[in-house]
């Protein structure tokens, strides 16, 4: 299994960019980088996927070294409303869905 | 909207009661899933089903018994619960396992107390 280990909490102000980095050492050639993204008594919400190099899209972009063994989620010019916790998962998603590991997160409050 | 929708939203019920937790989708998926998430915990994968047929089942007891009648429903009838059991119950669907990077849309849960 792709464990990944991420940054129990985080705080920055509004205005900033957020980056939040996701170590994920030994991923397999397969796996896939996905973020998501929890408010408090909600599910969880796709926020932006990616294999390698960079993704963009509308609310976030996705940095992956070539190696692989890491991620960055940036999020720019944070809100108040962006105060969630966001999970790492990694994983080849077409396969067991038992493999795909939701960690602890991390906690990101936004302060004004 | 997320086009998973659970009903209902909360729920409390004694040890003895019989509870059906219910699950639809509106995305056109063929695979759903059961998560649980209590307090400060990370969700727990329960089940998984893949057009209609379940293909995962994570060691949950058999107090939890799900049912998948279409790729659009699911539903989790719990019976005779813990208090332990108490969390909230997350239902996602995607658009079918095995076939590579299929993120998962979740509902906003059913949040289960047991008394």
């Amino acid at each position: 299994l792709a464990k990944t280990t991420q940054p129990i909490s985080m705080d920055s102000y509004e205005g900033q960019e957020v980056n939040i980095t996701c170590s994920h050492n030994n991923i397999a050639t397969n796996d896939y980088i996905t973020w998501y993204q929890q408010f408090p008594s909600q599910g969880p919400r796709f926020i932006i996927q990616g294999y390698k190099t960079k993704v963009t899209n509308e609310v976030a972009s996705l940095f992956i070294p070539a190696d692989r063994k890491s991620s960055t989620l940036s999020l720019p010019r944070v809100s108040l409303s962006d105060t969630a916790v966001y999970y790492c998962l990694v994983g080849d998603m077409g396969s067991s869905a038992s493999k795909i590991i939701f960690g602890s997160g991390t906690r990101l409050s936004i302060r004004p | 909207e997320t086009g998973v929708t659970q009903t209902p939203r909360h729920l409390v019920m004694g040890m003895t009661n019989k509870k059906s937790l219910k699950c639809e989708q509106h995305l056109g998926h063929n695979a759903m899933y059961w998560y649980k998430q209590s307090a400060k915990k990370p969700l727990e994968l329960m089940f998984v089903y893949n057009f209609k047929e379940q293909t995962e089942n994570n060691s949950v007891p058999s107090r939890f018994s799900p049912e998948c009648p279409n790729s659009s429903h699911l539903f989790l009838h719990l019976h005779t619960l813990q208090p332990e059991d108490s969390a909230l119950y997350l239902c996602a669907s995607s658009q079918k396992t095995g076939s590579g990077n299929q993120p998962q849309h979740f509902g906003d849960g059913t949040r289960l107390s047991i008394l």
